[in-house]
């Protein structure tokens, strides 16, 4: 079945600078890839997501990446802001299983 | 609106006891999901669902089964709890590719079992 690995499990960004979250996945069959934010005390929800037919696709302050042969994606904040502290979900579906990463909680320094 | 809800937000249940966990969604979805969050863990899917009576199992589905016997609700239970159960645990709900793909989740269920 579909691993999704996600790294780090925590960050820490003065507020103005980027972050990034990598994760990388295990099944070739796998053909979306979403970014889900988790603030605290509520549900998950979705932030940008990416085909497996596109390279990068971008929304404002934040942008996806993927690497289809290195099975790779990347989450990218720049101009971070307080409101970006969360936990942010990385997942991968292959087959309508949806499976997602660890979490990485991002905690951004005023 | 779209809604996914999950019949409790606070559960406790004793040691032994069969528990059920519903969720239903009124988006038309095929897809459903049971997971459960536990720091440090993520998101584990335990069972998913892409079509009525039709039930997958996920990467932890020991003590637990799944019933759909309609589009709209799906429904996880735990056989006998046990307190390594003590979680909390997501529904989520998403359609096919040609209908986009992102899936909403319910408000979650915290259920310690003691």
């Amino acid at each position: 079945g579909e691993n999704v690995e996600q790294h780090p499990s925590t960050l820490s960004v003065q507020e103005g600078d980027s972050a990034v979250i990598k994760c990388t996945y295990s099944d070739s069959a796998s053909n979306y890839f979403p970014w889900y934010k988790q603030e605290l005390g509520k549900r998950p929800q979705l932030i940008i997501d990416i085909r497996s037919n596109v390279g990068e696709k971008k929304d404002q302050r934040i942008a996806v990446t993927l690497n289809k042969t290195a099975k790779h994606f990347s989450l990218h904040i720049t101009e971070t802001q307080p409101e970006d502290s969360a936990v942010y979900f990385c997942a991968a579906i292959g087959n309508e299983k949806l499976t997602f990463g660890t979490g990485t909680r991002l905690t951004i320094i005023p | 609106d779209v809604k996914v809800t999950q019949s409790s937000r606070y559960l406790v249940k004793r040691t032994g006891e069969k528990v059920f966990l519903e969720c239903v969604q009124d988006m038309d979805h095929e897809n459903m999901f049971w997971y459960r969050q536990d720091p440090g863990l993520g998101l584990r899917l335990i069972y998913f669902s892409y079509d009525v009576k039709m039930k997958e199992k996920g990467d932890i589905p020991e003590g637990y089964s799944v019933s759909r016997e309609k589009k709209e609700r799906f429904s996880l239970i735990l056989e006998s709890a046990s307190t390594n159960q003590t979680s909390m645990y997501l529904c989520a709900s998403s359609s096919f590719e040609d209908r986009g793909r992102e899936a909403f989740f319910g408000q979650g269920t915290r259920l310690t079992v003691v």
